[in-house]
C-alpha cells in the first residue's frame, strides 16, 4: 500500500511570500488532515476535510491560510503571506472514516521563513 | 479541552534495558489513543493503537497500556536497541475524528 506523499520535502522562502504544499493521501481514505508540527512539539491541526468538504478549520489562520480538496482526493494547502513564524513542519496525515482506523502520515513539508 | 501530557521530554538509556513513556490525558472520553514514532526529518509512522475498550496492544517488543478512567497510558519497550532511538509521541482520538497529541519523549538507546 503506498503511502501518504507529500511535496516539496523542503522548502525557503522570504516573508511576505507564498508557498503551497500538495498532499495525495493513501486510496481510500476519505479523511484527510494538515497539521503545523513546531519544533520540539506535537502536531496541531490546521484543518480537518472529509471527502471534498471541511470538518473542522477552527485553528486555520484564515487570514493568511488556506486549503481545498476539490476532488476528495489530493489537497492543497497554501501560505499567502507568510510569516517569521509560520517556519515549521507541515504534516499531511488520512486515515479510512470512522471506528479505530488509525492515523497515517506522511514525510511532511519543512519550511522555513527568513 | 482535552490536553495530553508526555513525561519525561527526553531519556537517554543504555542498550538492552528496559523502558517506559508515559501519556497522560485530561478528558478520559477517548476512542482510542495511538502510539508513533517520529525520527528526525520524518513523518509519524504508526506504532499500536489501543480502543478504548482495552487495557493492552503488543507488537513486538512494544506493549501499551491504557487505563481510561485515570486518564494514563504507557508504552513499554522491552530490551531497547540504539535502533529505538526516536521521538514518541502519544494522541487520543474523540468521538469526531479529532486527534490530541503530546510533545512526545525524545529517546535517545546508548550502545
Amino acid at each position: 500500500e503506498a503511502g501518504v506523499a507529500q511535496s516539496p520535502r523542503y522548502k525557503i522562502i522570504e516573508k511576505r511570500q507564498s508557498v503551497a504544499f500538495w498532499c495525495n493521501p493513501i486510496s481510500g481514505h476519505a479523511t484527510l488532515y494538515w497539521y503545523q508540527q513546531i519544533l520540539g512539539q506535537g502536531p496541531k491541526l490546521l484543518i480537518q476535510f472529509q471527502n471534498n468538504g471541511v470538518v473542522d478549520d477552527s485553528q486555520l489562520p484564515k487570514d493568511r491560510f488556506s486549503a481545498e480538496r476539490l476532488k476528495g482526493v489530493d489537497s492543497t494547502l497554501k501560505i499567502q503571506p507568510a510569516k517569521l513564524e509560520d517556519s515549521a513542519v507541515y504534516l499531511c496525515a488520512s486515515r479510512l472514516t470512522g471506528g479505530n482506523s488509525p492515523l497515517h502520515f506522511g514525510n511532511g513539508t519543512r519550511l522555513t521563513v527568513t | 479541552k482535552q490536553e495530553v501530557t508526555q513525561i519525561p521530554a527526553a531519556l537517554s538509556v543504555p542498550e538492552g534495558e528496559n523502558l517506559v513513556l508515559n501519556c497522560s490525558f485530561t478528558d478520559s472520553a477517548i476512542y482510542n489513543l495511538q502510539w508513533f514514532r517520529q525520527d528526525p526529518g520524518k513523518g509519524l509512522t504508526s506504532l499500536l493503537l489501543i480502543q478504548s475498550s482495552q487495557r493492552e496492544q503488543t507488537s513486538g517488543r512494544l506493549n501499551a497500556s491504557l487505563d481510561k478512567s485515570s486518564g494514563r497510558s504507557t508504552l513499554y519497550i522491552a530490551a531497547s536497541q540504539p535502533g529505538d532511538s526516536a521521538t514518541y509521541l502519544c494522541a487520543v482520538k474523540d468521538n469526531f475524528n479529532k486527534f490530541y497529541f503530546g510533545s512526545g519523549t525524545k529517546l535517545n538507546v546508548k550502545p
